[in-house]
């Protein structure tokens, strides 16, 4: 157990819908972080947060919109979604970003796109 | 574009014996190397590598980064089945944005 919890663990969905991951920490971290885990492809950051601030995009398609209401909750909100976007879907959690080595990692969100 | 490469991809050994996994980079901005474990899904951290040629050492795991030749190996000695896993390599950009880029990882499993 990390301190960073992910819901849910697995989702399906269809191309059509849209839906939400959810992670949340309480370890007084203050960046948190959205990464895609795709198989046999390296762990791609896609969005950083700190203090509330988006402060890294990494050209991210606007099907994936993040969240961040306060300094402890990251959402990443999904719709229309394509088959290539099924992955793992890690969030990470640091004190700052200049201490982003001493990440915390979720156990992450399985998705599957039909 | 700055890129980190690990290999083998996958590796397969016995309990008892030693491997070494690879890691090599190329990023402007170097701050430092990271070492995760992923077992399951969450990745854990194991080391971080800033200075040459120094080794970071926790039980059977070891590292070292090489800064001249842009790489580092991860150690692990007297393998364990608890030692398999997906062992990820990762660079910290220094322009302090929170940037890591990910090597694709190695998979190692250790049979009994």
């Amino acid at each position: 157990e990390t301190g960073v919890t992910q819901t849910p663990r697995h989702l399906v969905m269809g191309m059509t819908n849209k839906k939400s991951l959810k992670c949340e920490q309480h370890l007084g971290h203050n960046a948190m972080y959205w990464y895609k885990q795709s198989a046999k492809k390296p762990l791609e950051l896609m969005f950083v947060y700190n203090f509330k601030e988006q402060t890294e995009n990494n050209s991210v398609p606007s099907r994936f919109s993040p969240e961040c209401p306060n300094s402890s909750h990251l959402f990443l909100h999904l719709h229309t979604l394509q088959p290539e976007d099924s992955a793992l879907y890690l969030c990470a959690s640091s004190l700052t970003v200049s201490r982003n080595t001493e990440a915390f990692f979720g156990q992450g969100t399985r998705l599957t796109v039909v | 574009e700055d890129k980190v490469v690990q290999s083998p991809l996958s590796l397969v050994v016995h309990e008892g014996d030693t491997v070494t996994l690879n890691c090599s980079y190329e990023v402007t901005n170097f701050r430092s190397l990271l070492w995760y474990k992923q077992e399951k899904k969450a990745p854990t951290f194991l080391f971080m590598l800033t200075s040459s040629g120094i080794e970071k050492k926790s039980g059977r795991l070891s590292s070292i980064l090489d800064k001249k030749e842009l790489f580092s190996i991860l150690n692990i000695t007297a393998t364990q089945t608890g030692d398999s896993a997906v062992y990820l390599c990762a660079v910290e950009d220094s322009s302090n944005t929170g940037k890591l880029i990910f090597g694709q990882g190695t998979t190692l499993q250790v049979k009994p």
